[in-house]
């Protein structure tokens, strides 16, 4: 069973901190690793990571792949109140092997960041 | 304007209805999933459709149906034999080679 898994599932840290949040997996045929911020109802993307170990980086946001030990990192510099949210990690696996082939999403359970002024 | 279109925004049942949510998206868009969520959880899989007139089960798919007969509709029929609908219910399609876009969600209570 595909598996997706976030830590820590909560966290609450001062304005100006930095955080890390981290995913593992355990998925068939892996095709690209996705963060997600969620403030109220629709998540918004953050990052689809695809490649091992080629940061990719957004304002005081930053995402990195590890497909040899199957994990990302999120990482938030400088945190802001409006920085509070949860952060999903999703895994898009294939499940027809074919190139092109059809593939489905699956999400962690999310971390609920809080950030205090 | 292009984008994912859930509707109704809030839903109420009475327990032994079934009752249809709908999910729209005229971005193109072969792929379309259905997620629940639950308060201060993530995501779970429910359904997912890759092609017209096909569908894959996800994770909880007990008491949950669908259909895709056009590209553009993935509705979610959530029947009486599901027993804890109530919940927060978040549909996505995406083309399997960028990020899933997800609609605004659909707030569906039991009462």
């Amino acid at each position: 069973e595909d598996k997706v898994v976030q830590s820590p599932l909560s966290l609450v840290v001062h304005e100006g901190d930095t955080v890390t949040l981290n995913c593992s997996y355990e998925v068939t045929n892996f095709r690209s690793l996705l963060w997600y911020k969620q403030e109220k109802k629709a998540p918004t993307f953050l990052f689809m990571l695809t490649s091992s170990g080629i940061e990719k980086k957004s304002g005081r946001l930053s995402s990195i792949l590890d497909k040899k030990e199957l994990f990302s990192i999120l990482n938030i510099t400088a945190t802001q109140t409006g920085d509070s949210a949860i952060y999903l990690c999703a895994v898009a696996a294939s499940y027809n092997p074919l190139p092109g082939g059809s593939e489905k999403l699956v999400f962690g359970k999310g971390m609920k960041l809080t950030v205090n002024p | 304007d292009g984008g994912i279109t859930q509707s109704p925004k809030y839903l109420f049942r009475k327990e032994g209805q079934n009752v249809t949510l709908s999910c729209e998206q005229n971005l193109n868009h072969d792929a379309m999933y259905w997620y629940r969520q639950d308060p201060g959880q993530g995501l779970r899989l429910i359904y997912y459709s890759q092609i017209v007139n096909d569908f894959q089960k996800g994770d909880i798919a007990e008491g949950y149906s669908v259909s895709r007969e056009k590209k553009e509709s993935f509705p979610l029929t959530v029947t009486s034999a599901q027993k804890n609908p109530t919940a927060f219910y978040l549909c996505a399609s995406a083309t399997g080679y960028t990020e899933a876009f997800f609609g605004q969600g659909t707030r569906l209570t039991v009462v």
